[in-house]
C-alpha cells in the first residue's frame, strides 16, 4: 500500500460538472501539493497546504491533518481541465523541502 | 522569465548504453530536486541538491546513476550503463529558499522521456 492513495484512479465528466480529488496519506506531513500534468506535457504545482483551505479561480483545495485527507475539487468543470491530479506529500520532519512523495495520480477528462 | 528545462525531451538508447540528462533550473534557485515516474509507477523522488552540494539523495536507486551540479547552476544525471528498468521520464524541479514567499513553490520541468531497448 503506497503511503499516499489517490482517488479515484480515472474519472470522466461532462463539461460543468462538479469534480472531486481525493488523496489520503498514511504519513505525518508538513505539506501537501496539488500538482497538474496536462497530456505530452510538464508538471504544474497548483496548490501547496499545510491547513485549511485555498482557492484560486475554479480550484478548491482543502485538508483536514487530523483525518490526513485532502480533497481537490474542480467547480464548473471544462474540456481544458482534463489532465491528471496528482497529489504529493512533504514528510513532517524532512530537511529536504522538495523531497515529496507522489500519490499514482487521477485521470480527469472532461467531455464536451 | 525562463521555466524549467530539461534536455533531451526524448530519448532512446540501447541497454549498456550511456545517457545524460540536464536540467536547467530557474536562475537564481539554489534547490534542485531530481524525480522519475517509470512505467504504470508514481513519481518518486531521487534527490535533492543546494547550490553545489547534494542534500539528500536517498532517492538514487543504485550507482548507475551519477547526479551532479557543478558550479551550482544546472544540474546533469547519468545512467551508465542503463538498463531496461530505467525507462520512463525524468522529472527536474527547483525552488527557491524555503520560507521565502517565493520559496514555497515548486517548479517543474517538462520531463526528459528516457527510453532503453
Amino acid at each position: 500500500k503506497n503511503e499516499v492513495e489517490q482517488s479515484p484512479q480515472n474519472l470522466t465528466a461532462q463539461e460543468g460538472e462538479f469534480i472531486t480529488i481525493n488523496c489520503s496519506y498514511s504519513v505525518g506531513i508538513s505539506a501537501l501539493h496539488w500538482l497538474q500534468q496536462h497530456p505530452g506535457g510538464g508538471i504544474v504545482s497548483l496548490f501547496m497546504l499545510s491547513s485549511g483551505k485555498k482557492k484560486h479561480g475554479r480550484l478548491i483545495a482543502t485538508i483536514n491533518i487530523q483525518e490526513k485527507h485532502s480533497s481537490l475539487h474542480i467547480t464548473a468543470s471544462h474540456p481544458r481541465d482534463s489532465a491528471v491530479y496528482i497529489c504529493a506529500v512533504r514528510s513532517a520532519g524532512g530537511t529536504s523541502y522538495g523531497k515529496l512523495t507522489f500519490g499514482q495520480g487521477t485521470i480527469l477528462t472532461v467531455h464536451p | 522569465e525562463a521555466g524549467v528545462t530539461q534536455f533531451p525531451s526524448h530519448s532512446v538508447i540501447e541497454k549498456g548504453q550511456t545517457v545524460t540528462l540536464r536540467c536547467d533550473p530557474i536562475s537564481g534557485h539554489d534547490n534542485l530536486y531530481w524525480y522519475r515516474r517509470v512505467m504504470g509507477k508514481e513519481i518518486k523522488f531521487l534527490l535533492h541538491f543546494v547550490k553545489e552540494s547534494k542534500q539528500d539523495e536517498s532517492g538514487m536507486p543504485n550507482n548507475r546513476f551519477l547526479a551532479e551540479r557543478t558550479g551550482g547552476t544546472y544540474s546533469t544525471l547519468k545512467v551508465q550503463p542503463a538498463e531496461l528498468e530505467d525507462s520512463g521520464v525524468y522529472f527536474c524541479a527547483s525552488s527557491d529558499t524555503p520560507g521565502l514567499s517565493s520559496g514555497n513553490t515548486i517548479y517543474f520541468g517538462e520531463g526528459s522521456w528516457l527510453t532503453v531497448v
